[in-house]
């Protein structure tokens, strides 16, 4: 178990630019959730999947932003036309089951300039 | 809507002094509360929690008790060290929910000084 792995680490992308981030749960974890954190805050829910259902958004997924999970495995999180404003860490987390203990990966840092 | 209360930060103790960090809740349900605790570098790690009423989450010499009456989760520990520097964030689950999507509190820093 190598625990919830995001890749990139760190993204910096010019404004209106394309971005597609990975996350690799725990293999034997059904759910994986996608929470983005800016500086001082909490994390913040995106979204959520149960195997490679899409059961939750957030109205903070815009338009902009879409999420996948091919074959209830990997999760991709891609962020079209980036603006200013979308500089944050985005989190990756997954669990098996309801109780809320989820592993978090380290995150992707995401700088727009 | 669910929301999450943490003491304004950031918080500096000398090693081997008390802590508390206050978390207060508002949820329109029955809520599973949760501490998360994020060192320098690193991802957010879950550090204790509790699903009832009245229960106390513990783990690596921190404590917090569910009290409902309150709406309260206070985090505490007897005696800090300087590796208890990190972030720590309060979080509820709210179960009625299909997805036990968490919200979490700001967050507070906590540097301990030797």
């Amino acid at each position: 178990d190598t625990g919830v792995s995001q890749d990139p680490r760190h993204k910096i992308t010019k404004r209106g630019q394309n971005v597609t981030f990975r996350c690799d749960p725990i293999s034997e974890h059904n759910r994986l959730y996608w929470y983005r954190q800016t500086l001082g805050q909490g994390p913040e829910f995106l979204t959520y999947f149960q195997n490679e259902a899409q059961l939750e958004k957030s109205r903070l997924l815009s338009d902009r932003f879409s999420a996948e999970r091919p074959k209830g495995s990997f999760s991709t999180l891609e962020i079209q036309r980036t603006e200013q404003g979308d500089s944050a860490m985005y989190l990756c987390a997954s669990s098996y089951g309801e109780d809320g203990g989820y592993t978090f990966g380290s995150g992707t840092r995401l700088t727009v300039v | 809507g669910d929301s999450v209360t943490q003491m304004e930060g950031p918080v500096t103790l000398s090693e081997e002094a008390f802590l508390t960090i206050n978390c207060t809740y508002t949820a329109t349900g029955y809520p599973s509360l949760f501490w998360y605790v994020q060192y320098p570098g690193e991802g957010l790690q879950l550090l204790l929690k509790a699903t009832k009423a009245d229960d106390k989450g513990s783990n690596k010499g921190f404590e917090a008790t569910y009290r409902k009456e309150t709406t309260s989760f206070h985090l505490e520990k007897g005696s800090v060290q300087v590796s208890d520097s990190a972030v720590y964030f309060c979080a509820l689950s709210d179960r009625t929910g299909a997805n036990s999507k968490l919200t979490f509190g700001k967050g507070i820093t906590l540097s301990v000084r030797p």
